[in-house]
């Protein structure tokens, strides 16, 4: 199947700090990705949807200022989370879509947890 | 699917046994996608079986099968011969096709005992 990698999958930073997250589609190309946010033991939360070559389309309550995303090519979404306080640690996942295929399957990335002191 | 709901929070299935763990939606499409995923304790999602909405054929794979009532609007999961490395969170989830976003239930938790 297809492999979508996500790097860093673990991220200490102190607060007021900003962290890069990448999402990179390894053996396919993907015009949209996406990016979702994971508390403990809840589920996906949306939180957008990354276009190559355009703007990022945002979720009704996420902060665009503070959840920047960058899709500057056909296999790689970033996630920038400005300025980062504690209430920003979360676990992070991506996922993309093979833009040649129609199988409407997302394949995921491993994830990256994000601990803000 | 616009709305996803798992009403089954945790689950309990012997080992060997099955289990069948249930999920509803609501949509106003006519042409969808459904599917189950599973995330283990390393979060990683895999997918486990996809439904498209126009097959009237439920789809199989290996131990894992679906019962999809497209009228009753019900994607449920059953899982046959139950193992140990079947413990994990299921979500089920949707959507209305390859532009668009995927919505998650809000999971349910298999635990496989011997």
């Amino acid at each position: 199947g297809a492999v979508v990698s996500q790097h860093p999958s673990w991220v200490i930073c102190k607060s007021g700090t900003s962290v890069k997250i990448e999402c990179r589609s390894l053996d396919f190309q993907a015009t949209t990705m996406f990016w979702y946010r994971q508390f403990p033991k809840q589920s996906l939360m949306l939180m957008a949807t990354s276009n190559e070559g355009s703007k990022a389309t945002y979720e009704q309550g996420v902060e665009k200022d503070k959840f920047l995303i960058n899709h500057a090519s056909l296999t790689l979404s970033t996630l920038t989370v400005t300025s980062a306080h504690p209430e920003d640690s979360s676990f992070y996942i991506c996922s993309a879509r093979d833009a040649s295929a129609n199988t409407g399957e997302l394949f995921f990335g491993e994830g990256s947890r994000l601990t803000v002191l | 699917a616009q709305t996803v709901t798992q009403s089954q929070p945790e689950m309990s299935v012997q080992e060997a046994e099955t289990v069948t763990l249930s999920c509803t939606y609501d949509t106003s499409e006519s042409d969808y996608y459904l599917f189950w995923y599973k995330q283990p304790p390393s979060r990683q999602m895999i997918l486990v079986i996809r439904q498209e909405a126009y097959k009237q054929q439920n789809a199989t794979e290996n131990r894992f099968s679906v019962n999809f009532q497209k009228a009753a609007k019900s994607f449920s999961l059953k899982i046959s011969d139950s193992q140990l490395g079947d413990a994990a969170m299921y979500f089920c989830a949707g959507d209305t096709g390859t532009a668009s976003k995927l919505t998650f239930g809000t999971g349910t938790r298999l635990q496989v005992t011997l």
